[in-house]
């Protein structure tokens, strides 16, 4: 079954940790999202792909990083922890065929 | 740039009331639009979708919404609601499809007995 795919679900680590949420979608999908959600709900994009070796930072400015090696991986790093990257990350992809983008399950991350 | 305005952060009703959540866009070319919903502790699903089709567009769950340019509005409704509406629901727009959605900072649907 086509989906998309973000692991851990839940995350809790200390500051100064590095991390790395992963996202993978069997969709065949060319364009991919990372999201923040803030706990007052409201999503801010944070990076995106529209391609292999293609990254574009998105409106919020984040400290993390993404990789785009394999069109159906899109891994978001953050190689230092802090407890203000305590967040909701919230992968997409869309493809060609159609508009609208699919979501995964969401990683909630908590640094302490 | 395009943008969605939602109004209303909570929205309360009583079950089998008609559910009215309101969505204003802001684009300079004819846009598509979106409505997504969550439930607590999972990813957005897709609602519904307006691709300058039809202007009247169902979606699952029984949710609808009529795009009027005039207003630039897509309210979403549901003309009974049910227990399991309640959720958070995301409007979106993206200016002519097939790139990054922006998202309104949504509205949680309360429906209480």
């Amino acid at each position: 079954e086509a989906d998309i795919y973000q692991t851990p679900r839940y995350l809790v680590i200390g500051t100064g940790k590095k991390i790395t949420l992963e996202c993978s979608q069997t969709m065949g999908h060319d364009k991919m999202y990372w999201y923040q959600q803030d706990p007052g709900m409201e999503l801010h994009l944070i990076h995106y792909s529209y391609g292999v070796n293609s990254t574009e930072k998105g409106d919020l400015s984040s400290e993390s990083t993404v990789s785009r090696i394999r069109t159906e991986h899109f891994p978001l790093t953050l190689e230092s922890a802090r407890p203000s990257h305590t967040s909701q990350y919230l992968c997409a992809s869309s493809g060609s065929d159609s508009p609208e983008a699919f979501f995964g399950q969401g990683t909630r991350l908590t640094v302490v | 740039a395009q943008s969605v305005t939602q109004l209303g952060s909570h929205v309360s009703v009583s079950e089998g009331a008609l559910v009215l959540l309101r969505c204003n866009y802001s684009s300079s070319v004819p846009p598509y639009l979106f409505w997504y919903v969550q439930y607590p502790n999972q990813g957005l699903q897709l609602l519904l979708k307006y691709t300058s089709a039809a202007t009247l567009v169902k979606g699952i769950n029984g949710f609808e919404a009529e795009f009027k340019k005039s207003e630039t509005s897509f309210h979403l409704t549901k003309p009974s609601a049910h227990m399991s509406d309640a959720a958070e629901y995301f409007c979106a727009v993206s200016p002519t499809g097939f790139q990054k959605l922006v998202f309104g900072t949504g509205t949680r649907l309360l429906v209480s007995p």
